[in-house]
């Protein structure tokens, strides 16, 4: 399985938007770029998921290059509530272990 | 239900007791995973079912620890003998497809269980 490397942690204020970049450098044809958002004392929450290029749904992007070596989440305007630690995970698709891998995140806090 | 439960939300229990953690998936997912977080970390995978199946165990720590998911629905993971070391935070997830083949598949996790081992 592909290991990731993101920040441990950024800061930013609100109103701004947020680019999270996660490195995926040994990723394979089948694998998958999702990312997972974690309130504190609550489990992680489906962000957003994508194979290549760009993906947008209501609540962020995600940006891959073409060598998928890396990827972006792009948070537009971000408010407090933002302020959560995020998880770049790469899933293999067809894989008969079905499980998710997690590393410790990017923690991300959001100032007034 | 409308989300994954589990059950209970806190426990502390005497080093060497037997625990038991309940998770109750959303209705119809056929995937359920364990996983175990420490303060500050990821979360750790420990095991997974599709339906009763458990298809992988590798991320159990040791054999005093085992899951069961007997009619396909709601899971256990027991905890024999517990030490302060299995202090953490417990979380149950599904989804709704079997993510063996499906894995751009969405997976909602509980709310967790605090074990506490004193």
């Amino acid at each position: 399985l592909a290991k990731t490397t993101q920040p441990i942690s950024m800061d930013s204020y609100e109103g701004q938007e947020v680019n999270i970049t996660c490195s995926h450098n040994n990723i394979a044809t089948n694998d998958y770029i999702t990312w997972y958002q974690q309130f504190p004392s609550q489990g992680p929450r489906f962000i957003i998921q994508g194979y290549k290029t760009k993906v947008t749904n209501e609540v962020a992007s995600l940006f891959i290059p073409a060598d998928r070596k890396s990827s972006t989440l792009s948070l537009p305007r971000v408010s407090l509530s933002d302020t959560a630690v995020y998880y770049c995970l790469v899933e293999n698709r067809g894989s008969t272990l079905g499980r998710l891998y997690f590393g410790r995140g990017t923690q991300l806090t959001v100032w007034p | 239900g409308a989300g994954v439960s589990q059950s209970p939300r806190y426990k502390v229990t005497k080093r060497g007791q037997d625990v038991a953690l309940r998770c109750d998936p959303i209705s119809g997912h056929v995937s359920l995973y364990w996983y175990r977080q420490a303060l500050g970390q990821g979360p750790e995978f420990l095991t997974y079912f599709n339906y009763e199946a458990q298809q992988d165990k590798s991320g159990l720590p040791n054999d005093r620890f085992s899951a069961e998911r007997p009619e396909g629905s709601i899971s256990t993971l027991t905890i024999q003998r517990t030490e302060q070391r299995d202090s953490a935070m417990y979380r149950c997830a599904s989804s709704q497809r079997d993510r063996t083949f499906f894995s751009d598949t969405e997976a909602f996790f509980g709310q967790g269980t605090r074990l506490t081992v004193v």
